[in-house]
């Protein structure tokens, strides 16, 4: 079974924290994301990762970013917390080069930010 | 535009009471729809894939199908456990992995 795992269940943070969300994946998977998920607005996605050191800008990268050193391992980053980043955070990952690419999530972070 | 459109926004149902939730996209050239299931506070479930038009896929109580417009997710007999939202979506265009993602159905099945 695909296994994602993330650091945190819930985090509490201040405002201008530099806020560290880990995700980790034990399915090799070359693909990584990260989400965020608000009612109303949908799954949105933030930054994703197709190899390790590589990303690319999600939809809604303002305010984040990523780091992947490790294939297993991607990191979000929120430099200067900002209330408005009060979220449920989702970490997904899926192989790449196959014909499909179904996305395998993690039990997510619910971040606040005061 | 590629987008994906899931009705209804919320569905109450009956314990047994059977019904359809309809997921429509518009994509050029779908590799991919996926049914994701996502209970309260967690992170989604992965159901199906359907790759084209005919297809269908079964798990216990859900079906889906899929044909050039959309997909249904029909749920047969359903029971209080089911209550979830399911989450629709389709791969994004190219090869770079992304999923366009519904905004959901949120199933309440009453006992």
């Amino acid at each position: 079974d695909v296994k994602v795992t993330q650091s945190s269940r819930y985090l509490v943070k201040r405002t201008g924290e530099k806020v560290f969300l880990e995700c980790v994946q034990d399915m090799d998977h070359e693909n990584m994301f990260w989400y965020r998920q608000d009612p109303g607005l949908g799954l949105r996605l933030i930054y994703f990762s197709y190899d390790v050191k590589m990303k690319e800008k999600g939809d809604i990268p303002e305010g984040y970013s990523v780091s992947r050193e490790k294939k297993e391992r991607f990191s979000l980053i929120l430099e200067s917390a900002s209330t408005n980043q009060t979220s449920m955070y989702l970490c997904a990952s899926s192989l790449w080069g196959t014909a499909s690419y179904e996305q395998y999530f993690g039990p997510g972070t619910r971040l606040t930010v005061t | 535009e590629d987008q994906v459109t899931q009705s209804p926004e919320a569905l109450r149902l009956q314990e047994g009471e059977s019904s359809s939730l309809n997921c429509s996209y518009t994509v050029s050239g779908l590799r991919g729809l996926f049914w994701y299931r996502q209970d309260p506070g967690k992170g989604p479930e992965f159901l199906f894939t359907l790759y084209s038009a005919g297809e269908e896929k079964e798990k216990e109580r859900l079906k889906a199908t899929l044909t050039k417009k959309e997909s249904f997710l029909h749920i047969t007999a359903p029971k209080p456990e089911d209550s979830a939202t399911y989450l629709c979506a389709v791969q994004a265009p190219g090869n770079t992995g992304k999923l366009i993602f519904g905004q959901g159905t949120t199933l309440q099945v009453k006992p």
